[in-house]
């Protein structure tokens, strides 16, 4: 399967746990993009990157939060101190670097924080 | 008072009916404009593309207002197969895909 990957698909952690997610995106897309989407919502834009760099940041990503994309392939999302209303599902998403050009979710990290 | 703004529903409607969905958006600079749908439990898929001038996909039949900054979706002869949450998402940014996305509105259809 050459779609994004997301890993793991589900993770159940303590509140006050530290969490990563990896996303793995289509392989020649430079562009990639995290959201969150909670149960009733849908999702919402958390970050960007366009290769290695961070190019915006949603004020939802708190200081809690914090993104990389090291080498402008995989890319990961820490959540520090989680909080019970972190409890969601995390997407990722990419994209080659053409306006308009179509974006391809990944099957989404879930999150549940007990 | 949310970006884009979708009835929740759910419309539970027989197989065989036609059904609307419509969406509003607030950002006048938004610059393309999609329906997505999404299973339970499973990440959003892009349905279809809207345009100013209408456009058709099959059964699925989207229409763009920008001067009224409103967006449908018919269904015609609704299947089985048509249950999902329903997406109305605008994308923001000229330069890259900022997709903004409504809650969806959910659609069951039953025989």
């Amino acid at each position: 399967d050459t779609g994004v990957s997301q890993d793991p698909r589900h993770k159940i952690t303590k509140r006050g746990q530290n969490v990563t997610f990896r996303c793995d995106p289509i392989s020649e897309h430079n562009r990639l993009y995290w959201y969150r989407q909670t149960l009733g919502q849908g999702p919402e834009f958390l970050t960007y990157f366009q290769n290695e760099a961070q190019l915006e940041k949603s004020r939802l990503l708190s200081d809690r939060f914090s993104a990389e994309r090291p080498k402008g392939s995989f890319s990961t999302l820490e959540i520090q101190r989680t909080e019970q209303g972190d409890s969601a599902m995390y997407l990722c998403a990419s994209s080659l670097a053409v306006s308009g050009n179509t974006i391809y979710f990944g099957e989404g990290s879930w999150l549940t924080v007990v | 008072r949310k970006e884009v703004e979708q009835d929740p529903g759910p419309f539970n409607v027989p197989e065989g009916a036609t059904v609307a969905f419509n969406c509003t958006y607030s950002n006048s600079a938004s610059q393309s404009f999609f329906w997505y749908r999404q299973d339970c439990r499973k990440e959003p898929k892009l349905l279809m593309s809207v345009y100013s001038s209408g456009n058709e996909d099959g059964r699925f039949t989207a229409q763009l207002n920008r001067a009224s900054q409103y967006i449908s979706l018919l269904i015609r002869d609704s299947k089985l197969s048509d249950s999902a949450t329903y997406l109305c998402v605008v994308n923001r940014s000229g330069g890259y895909n900022k997709l903004i996305f409504g809650a969806g509105t959910r659609l069951a259809v039953h025989p």
